[in-house]
């Protein structure tokens, strides 16, 4: 069973802070994406990579950033955190192509 | 600008009955398209999907119903069961390895 993990699972943050989510897959799969979830808006993407030093800006990629430093790791970064993005982060992988996307069980981020 | 659009928002049926839900989309490009299912504080997992070469798909109680002139599809849950409450999120794909989804149906089924 693909295995996808995400850390924190809740974070708390202040405007204006640095929040820094990480997800690791042991699946060796190439593509990597961040998600939101907000109610009424379903799944966005905000970021995704191809492999490792590769990122790609999704849907919405203002005020986020993203790092692949390697095939396993794949991180989403706040520099300035702000109320708007307090949501619910899916990491997902997927080996490429039409495959099955395996999401993390989410990060939820409250920004004050 | 919603690519892919779901309705209803949240659908409640009783025990043994059939769920449908529904999907549409704008983008003539989508030629591929998954359903996810996803239960509270869990990830989304994919349940069934379906290529636009195809009018149909069954996997067991799950049959998913494509009528690509009209750009629709629906999801149909055949005996529904008290386990089937979840929230489903019809996607599409253009071989552009990213999936766009649509805002979900949010299924409870009552015993």
């Amino acid at each position: 069973e693909a295995a996808v993990t995400q850390s924190p699972r809740n974070k708390v943050a202040v405007t204006g802070g640095k929040v820094t989510l990480s997800c690791n897959q042991t699946n060796n799969h190439n593509n990597m994406y961040w998600y939101r979830q907000d109610t009424g808006h379903g799944l966005r993407l905000i970021h995704y990579s191809y492999g490792a030093g590769s990122t790609e800006k999704g849907d919405i990629p203002d005020g986020y950033k993203a790092s692949r430093p390697s095939q396993e790791n794949f991180s989403l970064i706040l520099e300035l955190a702000t109320p708007s993005q307090t949501s619910v982060y899916f990491c997902a992988s997927v080996a490429g192509g039409r495959g099955q996307l395996y999401f993390g069980e989410g990060s939820k981020l409250t920004v004050l | 600008q919603q690519q892919v659009r779901q309705s209803p928002q949240s659908l409640t049926v009783w025990e043994g009955e059939t769920a449908i839900l529904n999907c549409s989309y704008e983008n003539s490009a989508f030629d591929y398209f998954p359903w996810y299912q996803q239960f509270p504080g869990e990830g989304p997992a994919l349940l069934i999907s379906i290529l636009s070469v195809s009018d149909k798909k069954e996997d067991g109680r799950f049959t998913i119903f494509f009528n690509k002139r009209e750009k629709k599809l629906s999801l149909h849950i055949a005996d529904s069961q008290p386990g089937d409450s979840a929230t489903y999120f019809c996607a599409a794909d253009n071989m552009g390895y990213k999936l766009t989804f649509g805002t979900g149906t949010s299924l409870l089924v009552d015993p």
